[in-house]
């Protein structure tokens, strides 16, 4: 069964900072890997999605890794600013199964202090 | 930027009602999702729905639950007898056709709350 853990539960930065989340999982055999962003109360809005194939996506200030056979991935955040504040969560889809579901990990707060 | 809508926003039930949440999908997608997070907890996948049959669903989705695409638009998650384990924020989600990464596109969710 994939389990999906993220590192640290919370974090909290100045302003400007960079900063990296971290996620891994204990089943490699994934399809691919998303990271979301969850404010308050609200939704998710995926920010990046990297194939298997891949190691890295980029879509301004945040670059997100994977290697996936030490099962881990990391979500780099470059010139941090109060906007981030949220939760971060990374999911992953398996290989097998033609449901496309995705397994999530615990997330990680984020707070960027002015 | 076409988005997922989902209605209501918030619903209280008392246990033992019947509930349907609302999901208007992103026009073009053919796959659609549901999943739950009770507070303070992961968000859990319930069921996937594809070309009008289930195409996975969890342990969680029992018969309690059931999903339908009633026309073109909408997509909605019916739960029959409300438990108070049922409190939770109900996401849908839809992937685009044509594409290999069937990357998932969430809804606002609905907060329900039973009591």
């Amino acid at each position: 069964k994939q389990e999906v853990t993220q590192i640290p539960a919370a974090l909290s930065v100045p302003e400007g900072e960079n900063l990296v989340l971290n996620c891994s999982f204990t089943d490699s055999a994934i399809y691919n890997l998303q990271w979301f962003r969850q404010d308050p109360g609200k939704g998710l809005t995926s920010l990046l999605l990297i194939q298997s194939s891949q190691r890295e996506q980029t879509s301004g200030r945040l670059n997100a890794s994977l290697d996936k056979s030490s099962g881990r991935s990391t979500l780099y955040i470059a010139a941090s600013q109060p906007g981030d504040s949220a939760t971060y969560l990374c999911a992953v889809r398996r290989v097998t199964g033609g449901g496309n579901k995705l397994t999530f990990g615990t997330g990680t707060q984020l707070k960027v202090e002015l | 930027e076409p988005e997922v809508t989902q209605t209501p926003s918030h619903q209280v039930t008392q246990m033992g009602q019947e509930v349907i949440l609302r999901c208007v999908p992103i026009s073009n997608h053919l796959y659609f999702y549901w999943y739950r997070q009770i507070l303070g907890q992961k968000v859990e996948f319930l069921v996937s729905f594809y070309n009008n049959e289930i195409s996975e669903k969890s342990e969680i989705f029992d018969d309690q639950f059931s999903v339908e695409r009633p026309d073109g638009s909408n997509f909605t998650l019916k739960i029959r007898s409300t438990k108070l384990e049922d409190s939770a924020m109900y996401f849908c989600a839809s992937s685009p056709p044509g594409t290999f990464t069937y990357e998932q596109y969430f809804g606002p969710g609905t907060r329900l709350t039973v009591t």
